[in-house]
């Protein structure tokens, strides 16, 4: 069946410039994660959404960062006046129940961002 | 993602062999343990997962083993082929939230 998708693939945006990374979870998942994987390294929890409800932010960078999914769906990471240090693969996660923390994640091809 | 493992440790075996893929993790209140695979320009992909009420769990050629004692987990790949070439994550979840904590990974390369 169809997995995670995110898009674009590949981004690039000169600083200062307002980005949207688009995630469609899997079908019927309750779940969504973002996270953000630097080069060379694992990646890093950003926030939780449990349905619409946007549970845990905790590891948000600034308040450049901010993230929506209205109808429990799809899902939205806006990154505002892009730094360089923004530049990371952003992958989405989902896991089917409201218990995540017992569930398999699947993830996302990722959108990889480049800020110059 | 792509260029996932340019600074990362690496484990390399000859195609055939079996491969053992070790993670040391920090928290002892983690109960949820999952490794994931990653390919170059791809996200990370599900291998297996243990909780932490078991020590051993087996998949198709895969096994993961959990020591709770010392903090360690490892993943045992039986045969090891071409396709396996990749960075592995191991990943838990430390029971105060529902996001996973990765490790730092690494890379093993299969040589044919």
């Amino acid at each position: 069946g169809a997995g995670v998708s995110q898009s674009p693939r590949y981004k690039v945006a000169k600083r200062g410039q307002d980005v949207a990374l688009r995630c469609d979870p899997i079908s019927g998942h309750v779940s969504l994660f973002w996270y953000q994987q630097a080069l060379g390294q694992g990646p890093e929890f950003l926030t939780y959404f449990q349905n619409e409800a946007q549970l845990d932010k905790s590891g948000l960078p600034s308040d450049r960062f901010f993230a929506e999914r209205p109808e429990g769906s799809v899902s939205t990471l806006k990154i505002q006046r892009t730094q360089q240090e923004d530049s990371a693969v952003y992958l989405c996660a989902s896991s089917p129940g409201t218990v995540p923390r017992q569930e398999t994640q699947y993830f996302g091809p990722g959108t990889r961002l480049l800020v110059l | 993602g792509e260029n996932v493992g340019l600074h990362l440790p690496t484990l390399s075996v000859q195609e055939g062999d079996n491969s053992i893929i070790n993670c040391a993790y920090s928290n002892s209140a983690s109960d949820y343990f999952i490794w994931y695979k990653q390919e170059s320009g791809k996200g990370p992909q599900f291998i297996i997962d243990i909780r932490s009420n078991m020590d051993k769990r087996q998949g198709q050629r895969v096994t993961v083993l959990l020591n709770k004692t010392v903090k360690h987990l490892s993943l045992q790949i039986a045969a090891t082929q071409p396709g396996d070439s990749a960075v592995y994550f191991c990943a838990e979840n430390n029971n105060a939230g529902n996001m996973l904590t990765f490790g730092g990974g690494t890379r093993l390369m299969v040589k044919p």
